[in-house]
């Protein structure tokens, strides 16, 4: 079974800097695709950024980019000019079909 | 993006009593219908999966008899907690897929259930 690990509960950043938040996962799938969401207080889950394991190169969106390490397995989301309105609960996800599992999440402050 | 929506986004019911909830795709035909609980601080865990005109798949260590899921159209998939328990309050997350390109997979806004 797929397993979706994210080992910071809580980070911070200060307004306009940049953060990096870490995950990890474990498949013995070769074809799959990772992503990460964010969950503000209204609980709507978001789509931040997703990335296919076939491609080498890292997605990015904006303020937002992944450092993606298939053998490694890892999946880091690094957000840059941190906003207030990046305050949020993040989730890693992996998916294999039709099959999606998320990390712990990762409750990320964002100080003025 | 495409929509999905939930309804009610809370609701309370008294023990013993069910209580349905309503997933629906507004401009997309959902194949794959997705149903996830979350409970307070804590991260989505899928219960169960089901395909349009299909029973569903349950997660293991979910009831299936507790927990009746239809999917009868491909825009509307309910979620029925039979004879609720205070400890069904959570809250629901139901998410949808139009099949095809397997990654694309959209949240509804979740419903708060509450059983007093």
């Amino acid at each position: 079974a797929q397993t979706v690990t994210q080992s910071q509960p809580e980070m911070s950043v200060q307004e306009a800097e940049t953060v990096t938040l870490s995950c990890t996962y474990d498949t013995s799938e070769n074809n799959y695709y990772l992503f990460w969401y964010k969950q503000p207080p209204s609980r709507q889950m978001i789509l931040v950024i997703r990335q296919e394991a076939y491609k080498q190169q890292n997605a990015t969106e904006n303020r937002f980019s992944v450092n993606f390490q298939k053998a490694a397995k890892s999946f880091s989301l690094k957000i840059s000019d941190s906003q207030l309105g990046d305050t949020a609960m993040y989730f890693c996800a992996f998916k294999y079909n039709n099959d999606m599992r998320f990390g712990a999440g990762t409750r990320l402050t964002v100080k003025p | 993006g495409a929509v999905v929506s939930q309804h009610p986004s809370r609701v309370i019911c008294k023990s013993g009593t069910s209580v349905k909830i309503e997933c629906r795709s507004l401009d997309f035909q959902a194949t794959t219908m997705f149903w996830y609980r979350q409970f307070p601080k804590k991260s989505l865990m899928l219960m169960a999966t089901s395909n349009e005109g299909s029973k569903a798949t349950y997660e293991q260590g979910v009831e299936k008899d507790k927990f009746l899921i239809n999917h009868a159209s491909l825009t509307l998939s309910t979620l029925t907690v039979t004879s609720a328990h205070p400890e069904d309050s959570s809250f629901y997350i139901c998410s949808a897929s139009a099949g095809g390109r397997t990654y694309e997979q959209y949240f509804g806004p979740g419903t708060r259930l509450t059983v007093t």
